[in-house]
């Protein structure tokens, strides 16, 4: 079964710093992975997807995530935090023809 | 551009009442899913739909119940509902099957039941 870690239900940056969100999967074929945003009261929102085609992958507000296989790694982070950056972050992982599991979520904090 | 829509956004039943969730998709998607969010669990697989009256269950579906009528409308169903059910819902739906493409997800309802 697939299944999706993501280290630390909460990160408290200050506004200007590094954002780095810790996710494993686990996997023994190449998955399909995804990070979403959701920001209070809304959806989930696609933040950006690996499927193979490069393992540094860019996405949407300054985001990108590098896939590490060797690591079984897809980790998102943000050179610079910015004050909407404030949000939940997920990790999700599809391989099955219809499921998208998803880790359990982390709570970003953006100090001023 | 609506996307996917949810109705109601909140609502909050006594232990035993029904309801029905509504989702619509105005984007001609093949799929569509129905999940709940939960502190610390992330979002869980109720039920989903791989086009026009299919319906299959997902990792939690004990306790409701879903129709797909029509392509861009997805039911979720409690018939009798339980503590244990308050959640917030999120509906999703994706043109190809969901782990190789994104899933488009709507507002999300509150459900409370008391």
């Amino acid at each position: 079964a697939q299944s999706v870690t993501q280290l630390g239900s909460h990160v408290s940056v200050s506004e200007g710093a590094l954002v780095l969100l810790r996710c494993n999967y686990s996997s023994s074929v190449p998955p399909y992975l995804f990070w979403y945003v959701q920001y209070p009261n809304q959806g989930l929102q696609l933040l950006l997807k690996y499927t193979s085609a490069a393992t540094l992958v860019k996405g949407i507000n300054g985001f990108e995530a590098e896939f590490k296989k060797s690591e079984t790694s897809f980790h998102l982070t943000k050179p610079s935090a910015h004050m909407s950056d404030a949000a939940e972050y997920f990790c999700a992982v599809g391989l099955s023809d219809y499921k998208l599991s998803f880790g359990a979520g982390t709570t970003v904090t953006v100090r001023a | 551009n609506a996307g996917v829509t949810q109705t109601p956004k909140f609502r909050v039943l006594k232990t035993g009442q029904s309801m029905t969730l509504l989702c619509a998709q105005d984007m001609n998607h093949e799929y569509m899913y129905w999940y709940r969010q939960d502190p610390g669990m992330g979002l869980r697989l109720i039920h989903y739909s791989v086009g026009e009256g299919t319906t299959a269950k997902g990792e939690v579906p004990d306790g409701y119940n879903v129709s797909r009528l029509k392509k861009q409308n997805f039911l979720l169903g409690l018939e009798s509902a339980a503590p244990s059910q308050t959640s917030v819902y999120f509906c999703a739906s994706s043109s190809e099957r969901t782990a190789q493409i994104e899933a488009f997800f709507g507002q999300g309802t509150r459900l409370t039941v008391v």
